[in-house]
């Protein structure tokens, strides 16, 4: 069963520093979503990407995230100068177009910054 | 704006009975979905199930059903037989279904324990 892939399972960082988390979404999928889970807490959006372009992007969102998706299967999140309230579980999903549109979800990346 | 409510932090239940883990949302769009994931302690996101707020009957998934009244704006998941497997977080979440690329919304989550 196809599945979306998420590289690395776990990060730790040093505050400052740029982090990198990729994602393979499956293949046929034609919505990308970036979501943080802090530890214990509720499952956060971040941003959504469709034809390679952002479409929607929550105020967690700010200057220090971008994404990109590079060679047309990677789908990268890219926290630029890290901080300690980084420190989360950063999931990768995708979808089709066609209702219902689940969201199929990555195991996950955690990070963690010291 | 979507709102998802989950008013129990914690449910416990022994094992083979069923449980009702509740769910309230609010939107005011007219074409929503409603989804519940199940977050084991790895930590993966599982779909479970998905109900349009246009179907008339309840979704149901195997041992999973939604229980939908839409005039209370409510999708609570019933677990039937429940499992020591099914020990883990359950999210309830929902999108507008007509506004291209929404994201889900989700609620804080229940955890369920399930007792041998």
């Amino acid at each position: 069963e196809p599945e979306v892939t998420q590289t690395p399972s776990h990060q730790v960082t040093q505050m400052g520093q740029e982090v990198i988390l990729r994602c393979v979404p499956i293949s046929n999928h034609l919505y990308f979503y970036w979501y943080r889970q802090i530890l214990g807490q509720k499952v956060e959006f971040l941003v959504s990407f469709y034809n390679n372009e952002i479409s929607e992007k929550s105020e967690i969102f700010d200057d220090q995230f971008s994404v990109e998706r590079p060679d047309g299967s990677n789908f990268t999140l890219k926290i630029r100068s890290t901080k300690l309230e980084d420190s989360a579980m950063y999931f990768c999903a995708s979808r089709v177009g066609q209702v219902p549109g689940e969201l199929f979800f990555g195991e996950g990346s955690r990070l963690t910054v010291l | 704006a979507q709102k998802i409510t989950q008013t129990q932090p914690g449910m416990f239940v022994q094992e083979k009975e069923a449980v009702t883990l509740d769910c309230t949302y609010d939107t005011s769009d007219q074409s929503y979905g409603l989804f519940w994931y199940k977050q084991p302690s790895s930590g993966e996101m599982i779909f479970l199930i998905y109900q349009g707020s246009y179907d008339e009957q309840n979704a149901t998934e195997g041992r999973y059903s939604l229980n939908f009244q839409k005039a209370r704006k409510s999708a609570n998941l019933v677990i039937s037989a429940s499992q020591l497997g099914d020990s883990a977080m359950y999210f309830c979440a929902m999108r507008p279904l007509n506004s291209g690329n929404t994201p889900l919304v989700f609620g804080k989550g229940t955890r369920l324990s399930v007792i041998a």
